[in-house]
């Protein structure tokens, strides 16, 4: 089975603390995402990675930036954090191994609850 | 500006019966859509896709119908079961970004 981990369940921060959030898949995917999911918005894309040190904005990168210096690991980084940024952050990964139609389908971790204060 | 729109926020039926789960999106450029499910504390799972070349795909209890021409997708679960309570998102994938885009989800609750 995929599995996707993520390296905090909860986790509280202060204004301008800079905040690291760790996501690492064991299925040797190409693709990795991070999302926010906040009520009535449902999931948003931050960042996503098609290969090592590979990186794109999605729809709402401003706050944020990635690391992907391994296949396995992908890094969501917030430089200064701020009460606007207090979400579930969500990681995924896909792979393009297998049959085609299984490109599409995205194995998400269970996610870390940021609080900001 | 949401590609994806889940317009119910919640949905709440009867043991047994048929649990519908809509969709509606504005890209046609959307090849592909997938539908995720996701219980609190844990990370959305996939549920069933279909791709824009079909009409239909039927996976046990679960059907997802796609209309191209209105832009519109459901999810069909019948006969629905407590266990089925989740939240629901609608997902489409982008050709030309290879990107995905969700919609806000919707709360079903099925009651004993």
């Amino acid at each position: 089975d995929v599995k996707v981990t993520q390296s905090s369940r909860y986790l509280v921060k202060r204004t301008g603390e800079k905040v690291f959030l760790e996501c690492v898949q064991d299925m040797d995917h190409e693709n990795m995402f991070w999302y926010r999911q906040d009520p009535g918005l449902g999931l948003r894309l931050i960042y996503f990675s098609y290969d090592v040190k590979m990186k794109e904005k999605g729809d709402i990168p401003e706050g944020y930036s990635v690391s992907r210096e391994k296949k396995e690991r992908f890094s969501l980084i917030l430089e200064s954090a701020s009460t606007n940024q207090t979400s579930m952050y969500l990681c995924a990964s896909s792979g393009t191994s297998g049959p085609i139609e299984n490109y599409n389908e995205q194995f998400f971790g269970p996610g870390t609850r940021l609080t900001v204060l | 500006d949401q590609q994806v729109k889940q317009n119910s926020p919640s949905l709440s039926v009867q043991e047994g019966r048929i649990s519908i789960l809509n969709c509606d999106y504005t890209n046609s450029m959307f090849d592909y859509f997938l539908w995720y499910k996701k219980y609190p504390a844990e990370g959305p799972t996939f549920l069933i896709s279909i791709s824009s070349i079909k009409d239909k795909n039927e996976d046990g209890r679960f059907t997802v119908f796609l209309n191209k021409s209105a832009k519109h997708l459901s999810l069909h679960i019948v006969p629905s079961q407590p266990g089925d309570s989740a939240v629901y998102f609608c997902a489409a994938r982008d050709y030309n970004n290879n990107d995905m885009r969700f919609g806000a989800g919707t709360r079903l609750t099925v009651k004993p």
